[in-house]
């Protein structure tokens, strides 16, 4: 049981670039998110998927693309890199009922990039 | 202004000291208080939530609530140098909005 993986875990990019960061839970969670976390702004939502077939902007989404593949999979992807996007990425689920509930989020152990 | 507010320390204690952690907000239909710890280059995780007001006790963390004065507080006695880490606060709405509101984060080492 790996819970949330990512890759990669490291990645060096140039102004302008593209790149596709992964993210996979085997946790049978119906709700996955991306986050950025970067020094005294603590973590930000940049996108966020109820369930498999739907995707919902967060606080942060400008400059981002993602993709709910299927249950398992959420990709964030940068279509042209720019050096503020430098930051850690974290991807996380949760099993959101339509309960509500604290909706507690298991995070996986994130992606550094950055952006020259 | 941010809806949730964080010290961001750095925190120095004395392995054994008694270590509050806080937070305040200013959404009042905040409902879900939780604390994540993050150990360095690790993703976070949940410690412990409370649901509304009140206190949570889990061993040597107690975690209180007080929606008068919108302040949330995290409590850790007997610190040990394993607590290193920042600790964030988290706050979600009631219903089914699943999104959370983080605060900044605290960063605490233990020194023993």
């Amino acid at each position: 049981n790996a819970g949330v993986t990512q890759t990669p875990k490291f990645q060096v990019l140039k102004t302008g670039q593209s790149m596709t960061l992964q993210c996979a839970q085997d946790m049978n969670h119906n709700s996955m998110y991306w986050y950025r976390q970067d020094p005294g702004m603590g973590l930000r939502l940049i996108y966020y998927s109820a369930s498999e077939g739907t995707t919902d902007k967060g606080e942060v989404p400008n400059g981002y693309n993602v993709s709910r593949l299927n249950k398992r999979e959420f990709s964030l992807r940068l279509e042209s890199a720019a050096p503020s996007q430098t930051s850690v990425y974290f991807c996380a689920s949760s099993f959101s009922g339509t309960s509500g509930g604290a909706n507690e989020q298991f995070f996986g152990p994130g992606t550094r990039l950055t952006v020259l | 202004q941010k809806e949730v507010e964080q010290d961001p320390g750095p925190l120095s204690v004395p392995e054994g000291a008694i270590v509050s952690l806080n937070c305040t907000y200013s959404n009042s239909a905040f409902q879900y208080f939780m604390w994540y710890r993050q150990y360095s280059r690790k993703g976070p995780e949940l410690l412990m939530y409370t649901y509304s007001s009140g206190n949570k006790e889990d061993g040597r963390f107690t975690a209180q609530v007080d929606k008068s004065s919108k302040y949330i507080s995290l409590f850790i006695r007997d610190s040990q140098p394993s607590d290193s880490a920042t600790y964030l606060c988290a706050m979600k709405q009631t219903g089914s909005a699943r999104q959370l509101t983080f605060g900044s984060g605290t960063q605490l080492t233990v020194l023993p």
